[in-house]
């Protein structure tokens, strides 16, 4: 069965500082791996995708991804924050050919202090 | 391009009526779906399409119908609303299957039921 554990339903950050967002998934097959971000009121957008190329993704706005299959992990960095990058994450996961297997996490909301 | 957009973008219902949300794109894209956003849950796929004329179930398509009589349009219906229906809608499409293609969503509808 496919799974998404988002570690942290909340993570505050002040400007300027490192952003680390937590992601780790459960899956019986070689997963495609997604992180979007969600303004207030606003839909979902793509910030970066893993399809089994290269295990470092970069994505928008200066996020990037790293994929570790050895800890079944997908965390989300930044090395700044910035005040708009206040918004809540969402990571993906999809580990089958049919597109009805699309699993989204619950979620962290990012605050961002000046 | 308008991408994807949803209409309306608010409504209030009193249990029991029944409404239609439309959702178009004007990517010409072949895979349209329809999920709602419940706090803490992430998203849950109700109903999706791969193709004109077709429909298929999701994760939660109980008291939810579709219809995609037109490849750019995806109507979603409530024949008799009830309160535990009251969510944030999101239409989402897609050039392909979602293993590896991204997902393009729109704004969102925001419903009440009463």
């Amino acid at each position: 069965a496919q799974s998404v554990t988002q570690l942290d339903s909340h993570v505050s950050v002040s400007e300027g500082t490192p952003v680390l967002l937590r992601c780790n998934y459960s899956s019986s097959y070689s997963p495609s791996l997604f992180w979007y971000v969600q303004h207030p009121n606003k839909g979902l957008q793509l910030l970066l995708k893993y399809t089994s190329a290269a295990t470092l993704v970069k994505g928008i706005n200066g996020f990037e991804a790293e994929f570790k299959k050895s800890e079944t992990s997908f965390h989300l960095t930044k090395p700044s924050a910035h005040m708009s990058d206040a918004a809540e994450y969402f990571c993906v996961v999809n580990a089958k050919t049919s597109y009805d297997k699309v699993i989204f996490g619950p979620g962290t909301s990012l605050s961002v202090i000046p | 391009n308008a991408g994807v957009t949803q209409t309306p973008k608010f409504r209030v219902l009193k249990t029991g009526q029944s409404m239609t949300l439309l959702c178009a794109q004007d990517m010409n894209h072949e895979y349209m779906y329809w999920y709602r956003q419940d706090p803490g849950m992430g998203l849950r796929l109700i109903h999706y399409s791969v193709g004109e004329g077709t429909t298929a179930k999701g994760e939660v398509p109980d008291g939810y119908n579709v219809s995609r009589l037109k490849k750019q349009n995806f109507l979603l219906g409530l024949e008799s609303a009830a309160p535990s229906q009251t969510s944030v809608y999101f239409c989402a499409s897609s050039l392909q299957g979602s293993r590896y293609n991204e997902q393009f969503f729109g704004p969102g509808t925001r419903l009440t039921v009463l």
